[in-house]
């Protein structure tokens, strides 16, 4: 079975650029989640959605970061403009409906701003 | 609020050595617990979780029990091999959907 999908698996780019991370969770799962991970604050939830409808966005760090659900099987993490700050790994993220669900995870983007 | 707290690591072992992770949880309420484990180079997986107090969850050689007088879920495994060396993660759920994780424990297992 397919699991999480995430591209690219790493991104290299300057500061002041836009960057689009992408996400295509498992087929059925109805909750989608982004996640950053870095040494210093390890892993923090950005935004979470269900049904393609974002939930809880109270973990997005700045209105530099957006997050967009289009459709059950592709979910986009933007940051525009990006900052070095923004450097961490980002993981998406599904799980099917219900209580206490494991999520899956996927391999995540492992971003640099230089 | 609701959250786990792990032992701080690095924690490096010779393979076939005892290996113990200690976590520890504050709660409101009797949340439901879990171990992910993140293998280099690739994303959390669930390696096991318990739902209920005294509950013990196993998975791969590894298990962990749900102590509700302790308020703890220690992950232990009784052989380690090389390829458990990654990083360990504590979690419990803060609602129905958000997940809250400690810092990580990474293991290294020598040959």
């Amino acid at each position: 079975d397919a699991g999480v999908i995430q591209s690219p698996r790493h991104e290299v780019t300057e500061m002041g650029q836009e960057v689009t991370l992408r996400c295509k969770p498992i087929s059925g799962h109805d909750y989608l989640f982004w996640y950053r991970q870095t040494m210093m604050r390890g892993l923090e939830l950005l935004i979470y959605f269900n049904n393609n409808v974002p939930i809880d966005d109270s973990g997005m760090p700045e209105d530099r970061f957006s997050a967009k659900m289009p459709n059950a099987s592709f979910s986009t993490l933007k940051i525009q403009p990006s900052e070095p700050r923004d450097s961490a790994v980002y993981f998406c993220a599904s799980s099917f409906s219900g209580r206490y669900q494991p999520q899956h995870f996927g391999d995540g983007t492992r971003l640099s701003i230089l | 609020g609701d959250s786990v707290t792990q032992m701080e690591g690095p924690v490096t072992l010779s393979e076939e050595a005892f290996l113990t992770i200690n976590c520890t949880y504050t709660a409101t309420g009797y949340p439901s617990l879990f171990w992910y484990v993140q293998y280099p180079g690739e994303g959390l997986q669930l390696l096991l979780k318990a739902t209920k107090a005294d509950d013990k969850g196993s998975n791969k050689g590894f298990e962990a029990t749900y102590r509700k007088e302790t308020t703890s879920f220690h992950l232990e495994k009784g052989s380690v091999q090389v390829s458990d060396s990654a990083v360990y993660f504590c979690a419990l759920y803060i609602n129905d959907y958000k997940l809250s994780f400690g810092a990580g424990t990474t293991v290294t297992v020598r040959a």
